[in-house]
């Protein structure tokens, strides 16, 4: 079972720079979401989606855009990076109130 | 809004020695609740979730939690600390108002000594 699947694991961004972190699921789930991981902060909800063609904003969406044309796939996408988004990216998907997470993105933006 | 809060953000225990992790949650209405660990380099394993059913959950590896409504409390607990046992551990609220959304805790990390 592949579960959720995020790509890059590591990447280094200049500033400026645009970058889309890939999630899929192959669960089937409904709901999908993107967290960011920062130390002593633990997870930020930056976007969720409820099904495909259906997305919303979390606590933290600015810098960010996402998209979900297919059940199975939830692009987030950075258009203009900067130093505050350096961050370990998390993507999620769930199904009766268990969320199921990705191994991670680790973002420096320098 | 829901949200919750975990009291300490590290814990030491000595292997073998009761492990406890705190947490507190905000909600307007009975929340669902959740245990989650990540270990390094990982993302987050479900240990266990309360969802209105028993007040004591029992989840992976030995891992248990007591919701109770008067405390606004869903502490985390296992009798006996092993090593395997040493990483971070989130809780987190999802509820009715906010749908399916889940919110984190800031995390605990666990130490074992041996």
């Amino acid at each position: 079972n592949a579960g959720v699947t995020q790509t890059p694991k590591f990447r280094i961004l200049k500033i400026g720079q645009s970058m889309t972190l890939q999630c899929t699921q192959d669960m089937n789930h409904n709901y999908m979401y993107w967290y960011r991981q920062d130390p002593g902060m633990g997870l930020k909800l930056i976007y969720y989606s409820v099904g495909a063609g259906i997305t919303d904003k979390g606590e933290v969406p600015n810098g960010y855009n996402v998209s979900r044309s297919t059940t199975e796939d939830f692009p987030l996408r950075l258009e203009l990076a900067a130093p505050s988004q350096t961050s370990v990216y998390f993507c999620a998907s769930s199904r009766d109130r268990e969320a199921f997470f990705g191994q991670g993105t680790r973002l420096t933006v320098v | 809004a829901q949200s919750v809060t975990q009291l300490g953000s590290h814990v030491s225990v000595s292997e073998g020695a009761l492990v406890l992790l705190r947490c507190n949650y905000s909600s307007s209405v009975p929340p669902y609740l959740f245990w989650y660990v990540q270990y390094p380099n990982q993302g987050l394993q479900l240990l266990l979730k309360y969802t209105s059913a028993a007040t004591l959950v029992k989840g992976i590896n030995g891992f248990e939690a007591e919701f109770k409504k008067s405390e606004t409390s869903f502490h985390l607990t296992k009798p006996s600390a092993h090593m395997s046992d040493a990483a971070e551990y989130f809780c987190a609220v999802s509820g009715t108002v906010t749908g399916n959304q889940f919110y984190f805790g800031t995390g605990t990390s666990l130490t074992v000594i041996p």
